[in-house]
């Protein structure tokens, strides 16, 4: 298993600009979500799913749009970007059940807008 | 809604010596809690978590962390650390019903001194 994947690692945009981060996951999992982290903030959830077809705003939606269309992927579309965006991303599935609240992270995305 | 507040932001400590990070969180409902803990440049990894049973929770690489009700708590502590603990920790709570949503503190990043 590959676990969470997302793509690409680095990317810098200029302001205004739109762009797709990619979040996909081989475990089945039926709640994904993402994350921004910023400097002494820690983590905060921008959108999260509960399954296909079903996506809920987080803590912070503003200028991020998201759609579940497999169980697989999680894609985050940023469509005119600002620099408060600048931050690192991440991208998290978890299990149902019993293990419920126990989410797998991916490696991140570190976005630098210009 | 919950929230959680980590109370030092920075903990130095020399090799072997025993270390505990603060956590304190709030809610109305009952809660799951977590510790992630972040190596440079990588995503977050579960290093433990209470769901349910036991107060003492144990969990990976040595540490273990305590839910305590009344004061609302959930420290982590590692009798002796090394110096491959240096790290970001984050503490985390979801519901224990509902959606899976994770809130984190602010971190604390643990710095271990030879």
């Amino acid at each position: 298993n590959a676990g969470v994947t997302q793509t690409p690692k680095f990317q810098v945009l200029k302001t205004g600009q739109s762009m797709t981060l990619q979040c996909a996951q081989d475990m089945n999992h039926e709640y994904m979500s993402w994350y921004r982290q910023d400097p002494g903030m820690g983590l905060r959830l921008i959108h999260y799913s509960v399954g296909a077809g079903i996506t809920d705003q987080g803590e912070v939606p503003n200028g991020y749009n998201v759609s579940r269309s497999t169980t697989e992927d999680f894609p985050l579309r940023l469509l005119s970007a600002a620099p408060s965006q600048t931050s690192v991303y991440f991208c998290a599935s978890s299990e149902p059940g019993a293990e419920r609240g126990t989410q797998y992270f991916g490696p991140g995305t570190r976005l630098t807008v210009l | 809604a919950q929230s959680v507040t980590q109370l030092d932001s920075q903990v130095p400590v020399f090799e072997e010596a025993p270390v505990e990070l603060r956590c304190n969180y709030s809610s109305s409902v009952s809660v799951y809690l977590f510790w992630y803990v972040q190596y440079p440049n990588q995503g977050l990894q579960l290093l433990l978590k209470y769901l349910s049973g036991s107060t003492l929770v144990k969990g990976i690489n040595g540490f273990e962390a305590e839910f305590n009700k009344s004061q609302t708590s959930f420290h982590l502590r590692k009798p002796s650390v090394h110096i491959s603990d240096t790290a970001e920790y984050f503490c985390a709570v979801s519901r224990a019903q509902g959606a899976q949503k994770l809130v984190f503190g602010q971190g604390t990043r643990l710095t271990i001194n030879p």
